[in-house]
């Protein structure tokens, strides 16, 4: 199993719809989870942190379940801009350096 | 504000070759990182530091080595480049000292294309 699974996708959407992706991770001793976005070709960049509690910024949402070990991210009334792939990382506290492990990523498309 | 630079942002070689890549950071980071990126892969751990003079093996280590001579800087060598070693290679870095480390997120650099012919 690998330890940060995402369904790569992609995912085409309408201008104005609302997405929702998945992620699960199987180290259950992780604490800190994030979603980065990615755009072809450009380095990983950060979207989010993800509390316990979720959190909203503007448009998105994220949110965290320890108990089945998964994490998702909401995206409200998309844009053509949010067309990227979104990177589901964890940091499994093993091995110490705050090593991070990424997801292989979602595809998103967003079309008009 | 420039964050995480790498340089250069393209290079061709030969297999064979040797060449180092160059990251800096200006955001007084501890730690910092080498990754490469390749289709379906996802981003796979090279090296890392998490501090001046000291390095340690990631997920990938073999045939690169690194060098951490300076805070700032952290350098990743390709000692005989082979056509396996064909990828983007992404520098990050992160934790400021007063700040909890396993909350903190890595910030990247904009990636050098690298081509081993």
């Amino acid at each position: 199993r690998k330890e940060v699974e995402q369904d790569p996708g992609p995912f085409n959407v309408p201008e104005g719809a609302t997405v929702a992706f998945n992620c699960t991770y199987s180290n259950s001793a992780s604490q800190s989870f994030f979603w980065y976005r990615q755009d072809c070709r450009k380095e990983p960049k950060l979207l989010m942190s993800v509390y316990s509690s979720g959190n909203e910024d503007g448009r998105f949402t994220a949110q965290l379940n320890r108990a089945s070990q998964y994490i998702s991210l909401l995206i409200r009334d998309s844009k053509l801009s949010d067309s990227a792939t979104y990177l589901c990382v964890v940091n499994p506290l093993t091995g110490g350096g705050n090593k991070l492990t990424f997801g292989t990523g979602t595809q998103l498309k967003v079309e008009l | 504000n420039a964050g995480v630079t790498q340089t250069p942002k393209f290079r061709v070689l030969k297999t064979g070759q040797s060449m180092t890549l160059l990251c800096a950071q200006d955001m007084n980071h501890e730690y910092m990182y080498w990754y490469r990126q390749d289709p379906g892969m996802g981003l796979r751990l090279i090296h890392y530091s998490v501090g001046e003079g000291t390095t340690a093996k990631g997920e990938v280590p073999d045939g690169y080595n690194v060098s951490r001579l300076k805070k700032q800087n952290f350098l990743l060598g390709l000692e005989s480049a082979a056509p396996s070693q064909t990828s983007v290679y992404f520098c990050a870095s992160s934790v400021h000292r007063d700040r909890v480390a396993s909350d903190q997120p890595q910030h990247f650099g904009d990636g050098t294309r690298l081509s081993i012919l």
